[in-house]
């Protein structure tokens, strides 16, 4: 079966422009998540899908992040300014209804801000 | 808040030694323990994972096991060979869908030739 997909897989920008990060889980995975991980760090949940419903994104830095799954199926996140502390892989993942403990990691984005 | 820590941040072994990582984590209400495999510029794998209602789990060369008591759970992995260097990472979640994972902070594992 095809596996997580994410694009762009690396992106450089500027501090204070604006990006965002693409994500299409695996065929019928009803959870999705949005991960970042920094340089020698364990991921960290930005923000849980459930559906088109957001579960949890108590550490999603709101001013600055936005993520939106609309249909239930692909995602987007993005973050507006970028700042350089954003420097890091954001990792999406997705999960079958009902085992949302199976999680599957796409590749990535590597995302740099100078 | 919850928290999952992770020992040591480093290690090497010879091949064909074995190797062991600890964590601990603060959720009591945490049931759920997978490892996570991460290979430079990869994305994490699940390796094993443990339930809180098991003590010990075995898949080969990979072993975890589960003290629920102290909070704590390791990764053992026996005759340790070069692919098996990697940086691993341990978690925990709670019963819920809707229940957060908690990564530790990640061991770099480097095997000697």
């Amino acid at each position: 079966e095809a596996g997580v997909a994410q694009s762009p897989r690396y992106k450089i920008i500027e501090k204070r422009q604006s990006v965002a990060f693409w994500c299409n889980p695996i065929s019928g995975h009803a959870t999705l998540y949005w991960y970042q991980q920094i340089l020698g760090q364990g991921p960290k949940l930005l923000i849980q899908f459930q559906n088109n419903g957001v579960v949890d994104d108590s550490q999603l830095p709101k001013d600055r992040f936005s993520a939106e799954r609309l249909k239930g199926v692909d995602s987007t996140l993005k973050i507006q300014p970028a700042k350089l502390e954003d420097s890091a892989v954001y990792l999406c993942a997705s999960s079958p209804s009902g085992r949302a403990d199976e999680q599957f990691f796409g590749p990535g984005t590597r995302l740099t801000v100078l | 808040g919850e928290n999952v820590e992770q020992h040591p941040s480093t290690l090497s072994v010879q091949e064909g030694d074995s190797a062991v990582i600890k964590c601990t984590y603060s959720d009591s209400a945490s049931n759920y323990f997978p490892w996570y495999k991460q290979e430079l510029g990869k994305r994490p794998q699940l390796i094993i994972d443990i339930r809180s209602n098991v003590g010990e789990k075995k898949d080969q060369r990979i072993a975890v096991t589960l003290n629920k008591t102290a909070k704590h759970f390791s990764l053992h992995i026996t005759e340790t060979q070069p692919e098996d260097s990697a940086v691993y990472f341990c978690a925990a979640r709670g019963y819920s869908s809707a229940s957060k994972i908690i990564f530790g902070s990640g061991t770099r594992l480097s095997i000697r030739p």
